[in-house]
Formats: C-alpha cells, structure tokens, sequence
C-alpha cells in the first residue's frame, strides 16, 4: 500500500518561499512509470496542478506556478519536495501530493494535504 | 490550458435515486491510442480527493459498480445508478491529455 505524507510550515509571510516535503513509502519513488505531483485547493481556485517529477527525474511544471516553483526529489529518503517562491495571500491553500502515471493523470493515491497560510 | 467546466455545481438527491453529472472539455481529450484522457474523483468531507474513474470509463479499484463513467471527446458524463450516503461530497472530473492538468470546478452531492 502506497502512502504519501506531506509536511512542512502551516504558515509563511509574504515574500518568503515555501518548502514542502512529501514522504513516500509502500513504493520507489524510483519505480518507472510513475510521477509524483503537487497539487493545491482552495476556495476561490479549486483545485490546481502546480508540476511533477517523474520517477527518473525529470519535471514539469504548469506555466502559472513555472517561474517561482521547483520539485525535486531525494530518492536516498524517498521524499520528492516542492519549492514555492515569493508567496502572497493568494497562495494560500491546502497542498497535496499525490501520485500518477507519467504522461496520463490517475492519480491513485494522494496526501492528507497540509493547509498553508500566508500571512504577515 | 483546457478548461473543464462541470454541471451542475450543486445536486441534491435522494438516497436511493440515481444521480448524474455532466463535464466538458474545451478540448478534445480523445488520445490517439483511443482512450479518452479524463478522470472522476470524489472528495469526501475533511479528506483528500479519492480516484473513481480513469481513462473516461475505467473503474479504479475498490470502486463500487454503481459508479459509471461514460463519453468521449469533449462531453462525459459520472453516474450513479443508486446514490448512497457515503456518496456524499464533491466530485471532480480532471483531464490528463496535456500539461497542465486540470480540473473542474466541482460538483457538491448531497442528500434530500
């Protein structure tokens, strides 16, 4: 069973960057075939892909989120990290990581999320 | 980007009844290999969203058969032959043909 959990600052001031870490265990995040994703929730946008890293490395991002976000991942740990740079209020929202077939969506298994609030 | 766009946005129903929600694309999501590259999940109140349908008609496992995914294209269509009450919640339909992925604006089930 593949479980995924994510963790980091339930809060950051404006301007500064978020840094997240999602733990991935029942499953290589080496494994081929798969990617791992970051995906955020909130009121006034819904749901939003932000980028993913795929099992070999590579990333991409939506072009809303390109110039200010990073994924990596640390495959030592079984942990890939999302890097969001110059917060605002409006990056406020609940974070999930989830995983998916590369090239496809189907995301099959998902975080609890962790709520991100952005405020002085 | 394409956008998904999902109707209705609220659908009250009676346990018991069936129950049906319509989304479009803006873009054909018929892929060459000729599956249609459109996702059904379900949130449930205070949890993550959940895979019900992928590949517009596929059941993910565990999924119980009165959930059924249908279309083709840009026009889908998420039934419930006999609505539960741990059907409860929002439900999404996604696209997953091209970068960036996205989303519906959702759909809130609830029960009469």
């Amino acid at each position: 069973q593949v479980q995924l959990r994510e963790s980091g600052p339930g809060q950051v001031k404006p301007g500064q960057t978020l840094s997240l870490t999602c733990a991935v265990s029942g499953r290589s995040i080496t494994t081929g075939g798969y990617s791992w994703s970051w995906i955020r929730q909130s009121a006034g946008r819904g749901l939003e892909w932000l980028g993913y890293i795929s099992h070999s490395g590579s990333t991409d991002y939506s072009p809303s989120f390109k110039s200010r976000t990073t994924i990596s991942m640390d495959t030592s740990t079984s942990q890939f990290s999302l890097s969001l740079s110059s917060m605002t209020a409006a990056d406020t929202a609940v974070y999930f990581c989830a995983r998916s077939l590369t090239n496809y969506g189907k995301f099959d298994y998902w975080g609890r999320g962790i709520l991100v609030t952005v405020s002085p | 980007d394409i956008v998904m766009t999902q109707s209705p946005l609220s659908l009250p129903v009676t346990p018991g009844e069936p129950a049906s929600i319509s989304c479009r694309s803006s873009q054909n999501l018929l892929h060459y290999n000729g599956y249609n590259y459109l996702d059904w999940y379900l949130q449930k109140p205070g949890q993550s969203p959940q895979l019900l349908i992928y590949l517009g008609s596929n059941r993910a496992v565990g999924v119980p058969d009165r959930f059924s995914g249908s279309g083709s294209g840009t026009d889908f269509t998420l039934k419930i032959s006999r609505v539960e009450a741990e059907d409860v919640g929002v439900y999404f339909c996604m696209q997953g043909l091209q970068t960036p992925i996205t989303f519906g604006q959702g759909t809130r089930l609830e029960l009469k």
